[in-house]
């Protein structure tokens, strides 16, 4: 498995653009990128997956440079509902590490 | 269609008592996992399943044993609960292994 390696919080504003970088240096050739969404009390959730480039969805995007060795997730435009623990993921199987993520809180 | 649903939502033991949670899902998903995640730290993986009978170990195995004897259920025991199983303990499912999995809302177990 790929170790990632995100920060461990970001404060943001209502309406502004959070991005959130993870480094995973190591990561093999047949790794996706994965992120998700954890609320309190809650199971996390799928955001986004990539593999290279860059990948949209209604959500997020997700900006995967040529060697892959970091992702940058783009929350466009948060809102206070966005405040929530984002894990970056590499990993080609379901052996899935859940690092301590990134911490975002967004204030109005 | 319910998704992942698991049972129980909470649940307090003693040191040394036996407990079964419950995971079940509706999507038709070959994989099932098992996770515990404690205060500030992220998942980790105890124990998975690749299919109906079939079980292997994740990170944390020890302490727990599950069966999966319906595809769409995947049991997690404990045989004799210790304070450090103290956690919460999550269950998800996926269509393959690198599909995105969906996870249930968690069980909250504490052993006193």
């Amino acid at each position: 498995l790929a170790k990632t390696t995100q920060p461990i919080s970001m404060d943001s504003y209502e309406g502004q653009e959070v991005n959130i970088t993870c480094s995973h240096n190591n990561i093999a050739t047949n790794d996706y990128i994965t992120w998700y969404q954890q609320f309190p009390s809650q199971g996390p959730r799928f955001i986004i997956q990539g593999y290279k480039t860059k990948v949209t969805n209604e959500v997020a995007s997700l900006f995967i440079p040529a060697d892959r060795k970091s992702s940058t997730l783009s929350l466009p435009r948060v809102s206070l509902s966005d405040t929530a623990v984002y894990y970056c993921l590499a990993s080609n199987d379901y052996k899935l590490s859940f690092g301590a993520g990134t911490t975002v809180t967004v204030r109005a | 269609n319910a998704g992942v649903t698991q049972t129980p939502k909470f649940r307090v033991l003693k040191t040394g008592q036996s407990m079964t949670l419950l995971c079940a899902q509706d999507m038709n998903h070959e994989y099932m996992y098992w996770y515990r995640q404690d205060p500030g730290m992220g998942l980790r993986l105890i124990h998975y399943s690749v299919g109906e009978g079939t079980t292997a170990k994740g990170e944390v195995p020890d302490g727990y044993n599950v069966s999966r004897l319906k595809k769409q259920n995947f049991l997690l025991g404990l045989e004799s609960a210790a304070p450090s199983q103290t956690s919460v303990y999550f269950c998800a499912s996926s269509y393959s292994p690198s599909n995105e999995q969906y996870f249930g809302p968690g069980t909250r177990l504490t052993v006193t």
